[in-house]
């Protein structure tokens, strides 16, 4: 069935460097990449969000890229702040309305 | 407070017990869901709902009931809980009715079935 890999599962930087967060999908269909930001006790927020017709996207800090031929997608978190330290999912819709997530990445920034 | 509230926060139950979580939104949003968040899962659909009255499975759906009868409300049932079904669950919504708009999530119900 469809899948979404997500690496790594922990990651940890110091507070100014860069974090990249890497997600893999199974589905040549998918055509929509979101990305969430949870921090503890919270539900899920949407940070940054990709369609298949674009290769990049950025927003201040964050960035998303997609490659559709190798089916990946990245996201890149530069100047890392202690903000930041969050756990984060990647998903990719399936279907008009389901989006099927990756297992998160728990992001550490060392001051 | 506009947004999308869920009840209770915490909940421990028995095994066999009924329980029901509740999901309110405020935004007429048409689409609601439930998720469940499990260590190394990410989130997992168990249902949604395109609107009132229209209800549909998600990836996991056995042993859950959900029920829409008014566009705000999106209550979710495990009818017989087991310890399979600890979990921290999250209802979120999104508008218009397509699948690459934001969806909004609530804080969670941690259920804790002993």
């Amino acid at each position: 069935g469809e899948n979404v890999e997500q690496h790594p599962s922990t990651l940890s930087v110091q507070e100014g460097d860069s974090a990249v967060i890497k997600c893999t999908y199974s589905d040549s269909a998918s055509n929509y990449f979101p990305w969430y930001k949870q921090e503890l006790g919270k539900g899920p927020q949407l940070i940054i969000d990709i369609r298949s017709n674009v290769g990049e996207k950025k927003d201040q800090r964050i960035a998303v890229t997609l490659n559709k031929t190798a089916k990946h997608f990245s996201l890149h978190i530069t100047e890392t702040q202690p903000e930041d330290s969050a756990v984060y999912f990647c998903a990719a819709r399936y279907s008009n309305y389901q989006l099927i997530w990756g297992a998160g990445t728990k992001l550490i920034i060392k001051p | 407070d506009a947004g999308i509230t869920q009840s209770p926060r915490y909940k421990i139950t028995e095994t066999g017990r009924q329980v029901t979580l509740m999901c309110h939104q405020t935004w007429s949003h048409s689409y609601m869901f439930w998720y469940r968040q499990d260590l190394g899962h990410g989130l997992r659909l168990i249902y949604y709902s395109a609107a009132a009255d229209i209800t549909d499975k998600g990836e996991v759906p056995d042993g859950y009931v959900v029920s829409r009868s008014k566009t705000e409300n999106f209550p979710l049932t495990l009818e017989s809980a087991t310890r399979s079904q600890t979990s921290v669950y999250f209802c979120a919504s999104s508008s218009p009715p397509r699948g690459d708009t934001e969806a909004f999530f609530g804080q969670g119900t941690r259920l804790t079935v002993v």
